[in-house]
């Protein structure tokens, strides 16, 4: 969807190294989830952010909305092969007539070679 | 143990055969969601329902119809009019967000990969 822009597409990152991925939105984001996904399986919820300048961590992933909320990155820290999978955002917008929508991103490939 | 159960995992069809794929859950989510997959896109949402016998269309509904007349229950059927069927579906529920409250996140099943040759 062009209303949400998920970068970058695929990434290759060796064990032990740091990595962020972004989501942005072209609308005021309401919330901002994130999911991750095994090829071929369904999505496993992360976290979800909804404050402009909130801040959550799990494990070593850490995913934040900025203050305009517009944007939101996850980071992960001293990735490890547990990590590899697919990260997807979802993005959710309320239309003017009230209407909540959750758009998703075409998703991170990530992918941790040792 | 609760959680979103689909089946099957895997599903053939001839081309203009319709297809029912299950979704089931035992959350007690008033809402639950069909999206489809397809390789380098994401999401997209086929149909929503907030309460039994009642449901909504979503951004790519032609082709597709379903039924939601238990809580638990949200099956999905593909029919022959849809013309690019062959796609991984993902069923969800979620908490129904009352007024002014906090949004709550979807709980999503492993999928059922649907091939209609």
């Amino acid at each position: 969807s062009q209303e949400l822009e998920q970068s970058p597409q695929s990434l290759i990152v060796q064990e032990g190294k740091n990595l962020t991925i972004n989501c942005t939105s072209s609308k005021t984001l309401y919330g901002l989830y994130w999911y991750k996904q095994k090829y071929g399986e369904g999505l496993i919820f992360l976290m979800m952010l909804q404050k402009g300048g909130e801040e959550k961590s799990h494990e070593k992933i850490t995913a934040k909305l900025d203050e305009k909320k517009q944007q939101s990155s996850l980071h992960i820290t001293a990735s490890q092969p547990s990590h590899a999978g697919i990260y997807l955002c979802g993005a959710l917008h309320i239309s003017n007539f009230g209407n909540e929508k959750l758009t998703f991103g075409t998703g991170t490939r990530l992918t941790i070679i040792p | 143990d609760g959680g979103i159960t689909q089946s099957p995992k895997y599903l053939f069809r001839k081309e203009g055969q319709n297809v029912t794929l299950s979704c089931e859950q035992n959350l007690n989510h008033d809402a639950m969601y069909w999206y489809r997959q397809d390789p380098g896109q994401g999401l997209r949402l086929i149909y929503y329902s907030q309460i039994v016998n009642d449901f909504q269309k979503g951004d790519i509904a032609e082709g597709y119809s379903v039924s939601r007349e238990k809580k638990e229950s949200f099956p999905l059927t593909v029919t022959s009019a849809q013309k690019n069927p062959t796609a991984f579906y993902l069923c969800a529920s979620s908490i129904v967000r009352s007024t002014g409250g906090s949004f709550y996140e979807q709980y999503f099943g492993p999928g059922t990969r649907l091939t209609v040759t």
